[in-house]
């Protein structure tokens, strides 16, 4: 199974603030994905990125949320003035193989104060 | 509106023991199916994917069913471990686009 890093594993931030979700995968990948999950709730589906573009997403991804791939290598999330509903654990998800096979990474766990 | 219903909601079974959770979608055009095992605090890992033609895939001691007619899938459990303590989610990807819609899980804790 392909490794998949997130950092930070844990950031606390103030109302308002910006954050920026890092996603590392190890091998080469086209096909990126981030979902959250609020504390106790099933996971939610956030965006899908192919080939340097947004190709999906959701009802939560609205203009306080970007996603980009600055160095063909790092998959980030920004939230741009975060609220305290932002409270969750982010997942990168990175797609493999000819039936969309996705393997999540280990989660960053934001709390917004 | 594409929802994917699981069931029990939670489940404790004696270690040594098998068990079947359940999974109900609604996702159409259908285009797999997969069971992930999530431990608390960690991200989701893969168990099985099943398309359309699949109706039975086995995973060392796992093993899914999908029934795509009934829009139903099964995952057994046999011989059940204190490390099969997670929760079990059922993940429904529709065809011809990249959302998964996940199940709200089952919670599995096995006793000694």
């Amino acid at each position: 199974e392909p490794e998949v890093t997130q950092t930070p594993s844990h950031q606390v931030t103030q109302m308002g603030q910006e954050v920026i979700l890092r996603c590392v995968p190890i091998s080469n990948h086209l096909y990126f994905y981030w979902y959250r999950q609020i504390l106790g709730q099933k996971v939610e589906f956030l965006v899908s990125f192919y080939n340097n573009e947004i190709s999906e997403k959701s009802e939560i991804f609205d203009d306080q949320f970007s996603v980009e791939r600055p160095d063909g290598s790092n998959f980030t999330l920004k939230i741009r003035s975060t609220k305290l509903e932002d409270s969750a654990m982010y997942f990168c998800g990175i797609r493999q193989g000819a039936i969309s096979e996705q393997f999540f990474g280990p989660g960053t766990r934001l709390t917004v104060l | 509106k594409n929802q994917v219903e699981q069931s029990p909601q939670s489940l404790i079974i004696l270690e040594g023991k098998n068990c079947t959770l359940q999974c109900n979608y609604t996702v159409s055009p259908f285009s797999n199916l997969r069971w992930y095992k999530q431990d608390t605090g960690r991200g989701p890992v893969s168990l099985t994917i099943m398309t359309f033609s699949e109706n039975t895939k086995s995973n060392g001691r796992y093993t899914a069913t999908l029934d795509a007619d009934t829009k139903q899938s099964s995952l057994h459990i046999t011989a059940s471990q204190l490390s099969d303590s997670a929760s079990y989610i059922c993940v429904v990807t529709g065809f011809g686009n990249e959302k998964l819609t996940f199940g709200t899980g089952t919670r599995l804790t096995i006793i000694p």
